[in-house]
């Protein structure tokens, strides 16, 4: 079975620019989802969705929105990039015996300058 | 809102040598994951303990679970090289799927 595919894998962007990162979880999993990684805040909670729904969200601004198409596979965009937005983004997919166990991709390291 | 509190932050050690990982929050989790992540990938999943005071065994590591699901212990046992790496706990809390992560323990294992 495929593990979760995260692309493009590096990014450098400019303040102001917008982005988008995609994430194709693994086969038959149908929640994603997205957490941003940084050294001083840690592992942080973006948003999870189910069957192109989004079901959780965590606490961060508008500028950061996502979606889920039909195949499961997951979008995740930034607006309006500040240099804090510089980060590891994780996808995480889940479906196996616990509903809340992550799988996560090899991430997006996105450098805002 | 949930914390979940590691300790410690980081830590260095020999190879052969034993250590603890905490993981203790003020909240009730409904389950509690143990993860391991190497530079430049994502977290791997290395078990879930649901049951208070749950003890699972993965070779030479044992976890832990709280008799009251608000802590959890990770034990290593002679400490490898290959064990090195961020270690992360995260719980369910209950009533909502989404998961909180704890900020990591950060392990070195010297050969």
């Amino acid at each position: 079975k495929a593990g979760v595919t995260q692309t493009p894998r590096y990014l450098i962007k400019t303040r102001g620019q917008q982005v988008t990162l995609s994430c194709s979880p693994i086969s038959g999993h149908r929640s994603v989802s997205w957490y941003q990684q940084t050294p001083g805040q840690g592992l942080q909670f973006l948003f999870e969705y189910f069957s192109e729904t989004q079901r959780n969200k965590g606490n961060f601004p508008g500028r950061f929105s996502g979606r889920q198409f039909s195949n499961s596979r997951s979008e995740m965009n930034v607006s309006t990039l500040e240099l804090g937005d510089s980060a590891l983004y994780l996808c995480a997919s889940s479906g196996g015996t616990y509903e809340t166990e992550a799988f996560f991709g090899q991430g997006t390291r996105l450098t805002v300058v | 809102t949930q914390l979940l509190e590691q300790s410690p932050q980081f830590l260095s050690i020999q190879e052969g040598e034993n250590l603890t990982v905490y993981c203790n929050s003020s909240s009730v989790f409904s389950s509690l994951q143990w993860y391991r992540q190497e530079p430049g990938e994502g977290p791997v999943l290395l078990v879930t303990v649901v049951t208070g005071g749950e003890v699972k065994k993965l070779k030479r590591l044992t976890f832990q679970f709280g008799d009251a699901r608000k802590d959890s212990s990770l034990h290593i046992t002679a400490a490898q090289p290959g064990d090195t790496g961020l270690y992360l706990c995260a719980g369910e809390g209950t009533g909502r799927r989404a998961l909180t992560f704890g900020s990591g323990t950060r392990l070195q294992v010297q050969p």
